[in-house]
């Protein structure tokens, strides 16, 4: 049964430092992972998508790496701002289509 | 990817009241999902919704409780029924899983039972 971890769980930073959050899956086989931020109280905003094949996505500031055969990924944020304050959650894709789900890193970005 | 349009944002509703979420998504997508986060934790899944069939509920989640309708390719809604303060969470819908695609999700309806 494939089961995500996510490390730290929270995390604060003063503004401006490079920061990695981590996620690790202990199944190999998955199709795709996500990474997703949240605000408080609110619904999740995809950041990046990195297909099974791929070894990693980048978009603006972020960039995330998948490596399947260790079972993790990094979601690399650059020079951070404290609107990057948030829960970040990775999500591995599974053959049913569903969604596995990491408990989530809270970030806080000190100004 | 898809745009999803969740409404109600929030609501405080009165326990053993009934309340409905409604997702419309901005394009045509085959499979829809339910989730349930509740305060602090990460999401759970309710149930699966392709139009057309029955929604696949998770266990632990049942059709009475959390009756789901589908009626086309860019609408469906999630029935909170019978509340109880254990029922407050945030809800939230999701599209997408197409080969080559991710998720999309709405932007959540926050409930309160009182």
């Amino acid at each position: 049964k494939q089961e995500v971890t996510q490390i730290p769980a929270a995390l604060s930073v003063p503004e401006g430092e490079n920061l990695v959050l981590n996620c690790s899956f202990t199944d190999s086989a998955i199709y795709n992972l996500q990474w997703f931020r949240q605000d408080p109280g609110k619904g999740l905003t995809s950041l990046l998508l990195i297909q099974s094949s791929q070894r990693e996505q980048t978009s603006g500031r972020l960039n995330a790496s998948l490596d399947k055969s260790s079972g993790r990924s990094t979601l690399y944020i650059a020079a951070s701002q404290p609107g990057d304050s948030a829960t970040y959650l990775c999500a591995v894709r599974d053959s049913n289509y569903q969604l596995i789900w990491g408990a989530g890193t809270k970030l806080i970005i000190k100004p | 990817s898809a745009v999803i349009s969740q409404k109600p944002s929030r609501d405080i509703c009165q326990r053993g009241t009934s309340l409905t979420i409604q997702c419309q998504v901005d394009s045509q997508v085959t499979m829809m999902f339910w989730y349930r986060q509740q305060p602090g934790q990460s999401l759970t899944l309710i149930a699966t919704a392709n139009q057309g069939s029955e929604a696949t509920y998770e266990s632990g989640f049942v059709i009475d409780k959390f009756p789901i309708s589908r009626p086309n390719l860019t609408f469906s809604t999630l029935t909170v029924s019978n509340m109880s303060p254990e029922d407050s969470s945030i809800y939230l819908c999701s599209a997408g899983g197409q080969t080559g695609y991710g998720y999309t999700f709405g932007s959540g309806t926050r409930l309160t039972v009182v």
